[in-house]
């Protein structure tokens, strides 16, 4: 079955900076490839996905990339803000999504 | 739509007693998924149904665990008899499809004494 990778677990961040989030997958079949946000005692929310057939997808702060060849796919945060601290999850899917076991990003004052 | 609904939304019991935990998902959405998160294991997927019909159920740690989907609006995860490393906080989500956007629910937090 499909196991997921997440690194680093903890991240630690100067407000204003860059943060990166990196993750592998095993399964050649999976083919979306989510990224959730979990602020403390809540719920995870989608914050961008993407799928096989791209390579590269931005959402205003927040981008992924996605290399199929190597099975990684990555999340970019820029110009970090503190309200960006939460733990972050990826995940991969071809009919059920798994999840790595998550990044705690801290946005240091 | 009032998104997933979870029940209960916290859970105190002893070891060896039954524990139902119920899930309300988003109506039109045909996928359903029932996750567990702990600090160690993160989010594991416990089981998934498409169309009310288990699809897979590999992730059920064992058969002290059982879910079941009666209808497209609710979907039960039962743990008989429960014991205290089943103390997690179990998520519902539902999608529109099996590999799209999950919309989870508040969750339940269970603590097994």
């Amino acid at each position: 079955g499909e196991n997921v990778e997440q690194h680093p677990s903890t991240l630690s961040v100067q407000e204003g900076d860059s943060a990166v989030i990196k993750c592998t997958y095993s399964d050649s079949a999976s083919n979306y490839f989510p990224w959730y946000k979990q602020e403390l005692g809540k719920r995870p929310q989608l914050i961008i996905d993407i799928r096989s057939n791209v390579g590269e997808k931005k959402d205003q702060r927040i981008a992924v990339t996605l290399n199929k060849t190597a099975k990684h796919f990555s999340l970019h945060i820029t110009e970090t803000q503190p309200e960006d601290s939460a733990v972050y999850f990826c995940a991969a899917s071809d009919d059920k999504i798994i999840f790595g076991k998550g990044t705690r990003l801290h946005i240091l004052p | 739509d009032a998104g997933v609904i979870q029940s209960p939304r916290h859970e105190v019991t002893e070891m060896g007693q039954e524990v139902t935990l119920r899930c309300k998902p988003i109506s039109g959405h045909n996928s359903l998924f029932w996750y567990r998160q702990t600090m160690m294991r993160g989010l594991e997927l416990l089981i998934y149904f498409n169309n009310n019909v288990p699809i897979d159920d590999s992730g059920m740690p064992e058969d002290r665990f059982s879910a079941k989907m009666p209808n497209a609006s609710f979907s039960t995860l039962k743990i008989q008899p429960s014991e205290p490393r089943d103390s997690a906080v179990y998520f519902c989500a539902s999608s529109w499809r099996e590999a799209g956007e999950l919309f989870f629910g508040e969750g339940s937090r269970l603590t097994v004494l």
